[in-house]
């Protein structure tokens, strides 16, 4: 199995909203990763944890922050966010951060921003 | 010059025919190779992961990499109206954390 889901499908949220994404994963996988994709645009990294550490940060403003309770979660709390933060977020996850491990990505959250 | 380049298309062929998706890189550092599948509004599904120079095959799906030529390809045989979809190559150099290394996708469509 190679299911990593995530939670809502889709979120519309106004700019003063504070909002949370969920990411979930029973493969025992160590590494968990948050993409951001824009339409027709190939995904962009936002954050990456290992071992429940966050590991990358790639830059991203502080409205969204990352969170990984345990091994099999991972959250995107959303804050005071702008309407180009809309986009198709996905959760990816791999057993481990070593360049050999393939990424198994989520289905993504559909997020609006009004 | 960017890292990856990927034609984006559209792509459009008639069902059954053979289809080639390729993407060309710079970087030498680059030992892992993986193609992914995207229907519309879906995450990204992982369709072919490659390591070395060759060709792997999976059903339909050959992978093929040339590290010399730093050129990567997939080829679909008897393609099919589901196979109709963005394919994106996403590359990793041996020392990475984590960064893919996406190409912007081609979009294919396969006719009934």
């Amino acid at each position: 199995d190679t299911e990593v889901t995530q939670t809502p499908k889709h979120l519309v949220m106004g700019m003063t909203n504070k909002k949370s994404l969920k990411c979930e994963q029973h493969m025992g996988h160590r590494a968990m990763y948050w993409y951001k994709q824009k339409a027709k645009k190939p995904p962009e990294l936002m954050f990456v944890y290992s071992y429940e550490k966050l590991s990358i940060n790639e830059s991203v403003p502080s409205r969204f922050s990352p969170e990984c309770p345990n091994s099999s979660l991972l959250n995107l709390h959303l804050h005071a966010l702008q309407p180009e933060d809309s986009a198709l977020y996905l959760c990816a996850s791999s057993p481990g951060l070593a360049a050999a491990y393939e990424q198994y990505f989520g289905p993504g959250t559909r997020l609006t921003v009004t | 010059q960017k890292e990856v380049e990927q034609d984006p298309g559209p792509l459009s062929v008639p069902e059954g025919a053979i289809v080639s998706l390729n993407c060309t890189y710079s970087n030498s550092a680059f030992q892992y190779f993986m193609w992914y599948r995207q229907y519309s509004r879906k995450g990204p599904e992982l369709l072919m992961y490659t390591y070395s120079s060759g060709n792997k095959e999976d059903g339909r799906f050959t992978a093929q990499v040339d590290k010399s030529s730093k050129y990567i390809s997939l080829f679909i045989r008897d393609s099919q109206p589901s196979d109709s979809a963005t394919y994106l190559c996403a590359l990793r150099d041996g020392g990475s954390q984590g960064n893919l290394i996406f190409g912007k996708g081609t979009k294919l469509s396969v006719k009934p």
